[in-house]
């Protein structure tokens, strides 16, 4: 158990709808990391959140976004749902520090299914 | 722009005999190296890393790795493979520092490692 959690594990939805995934990062982890992983495209780094702000995008598209509360729990929002979307999502957590090279620890995953 | 290949998609071994799967990676400045294997149905496990220091790196359930600066390489090792290493693993990459304070991590396609018994 790494410690991150994410709910749900698995979610089941339609074309156009919108979902929001849900990350808790570990305990003292101030940096959040949210990635896509599908089977064609490998894993996809999207959007990383250090403290309540956006530090780094990636290959995010437009109609997904995220936030980290002040609680340090973030949430990955994605809209306008089309069958390429389904994917495995994950949520990451570290320890920021300038110089360290402090590992990422990785959620379970919510599985997307968009049919 | 950093990158990372595994140019294996899959490796197969024997049980009991030893193991090594392949990365290589670019990134401008100096790396920080990282492996993880992940689980069917389960989310990256992290395994091992370099930062800095003795070329050879051990890690967790027997694996170790050898950074290779010369030819940009951090091939991932087991002397004996065991059936339970059966796993999907992931070869990653950041450089070692970045002034905008990002510490994205940039992962290989990954490789599926089969033991046979």
């Amino acid at each position: 158990d790494s410690g991150v959690t994410q709910t749900p594990k698995h979610l089941i939805t339609a074309t156009g709808q919108r979902v929001t995934l849900r990350c808790s990062p570990r305990s003292g982890d101030l940096s959040v990391y949210w990635y896509q992983q599908s089977l064609d495209q490998g894993l996809q780094f999207l959007i990383q959140y250090y403290n309540g702000e956006e530090r780094a995008k990636g290959n995010i598209l437009e109609r997904f976004s995220a936030q980290q509360f002040p609680d340090l729990h973030s949430e990955l929002n994605l809209s306008s749902l089309e069958l390429g979307d389904s994917a495995l999502y994950f949520c990451a957590s570290s320890v920021e520090g300038l110089a360290r090279g402090n590992e990422q620890f990785f959620g379970p995953g919510t599985r997307l299914t968009v049919l | 722009a950093q990158s990372v290949a595994q140019p294996e998609d899959q490796v197969n071994v024997a049980e009991g005999n030893p193991l090594t799967v392949k990365c290589t990676y670019s990134v401008s400045g100096n790396p920080y190296l990282f492996w993880y294997v992940q689980y069917p149905n389960r989310g990256l496990q992290f395994l091992l890393k370099y930062i800095t220091g003795d070329n050879l790196v051990k890690g967790s359930y027997g694996f170790e790795a050898e950074f290779n600066k010369s030819q940009t390489s951090f091939h991932l090792k087991k002397p004996s493979a065991l059936v339970s290493d059966s796993a999907l693993y992931f070869c990653a990459v950041r450089e070692a520092y970045s002034g905008a304070g990002s510490y994205q991590l940039t992962f290989g396609k990954g490789t599926k490692l089969s033991v046979i018994p």
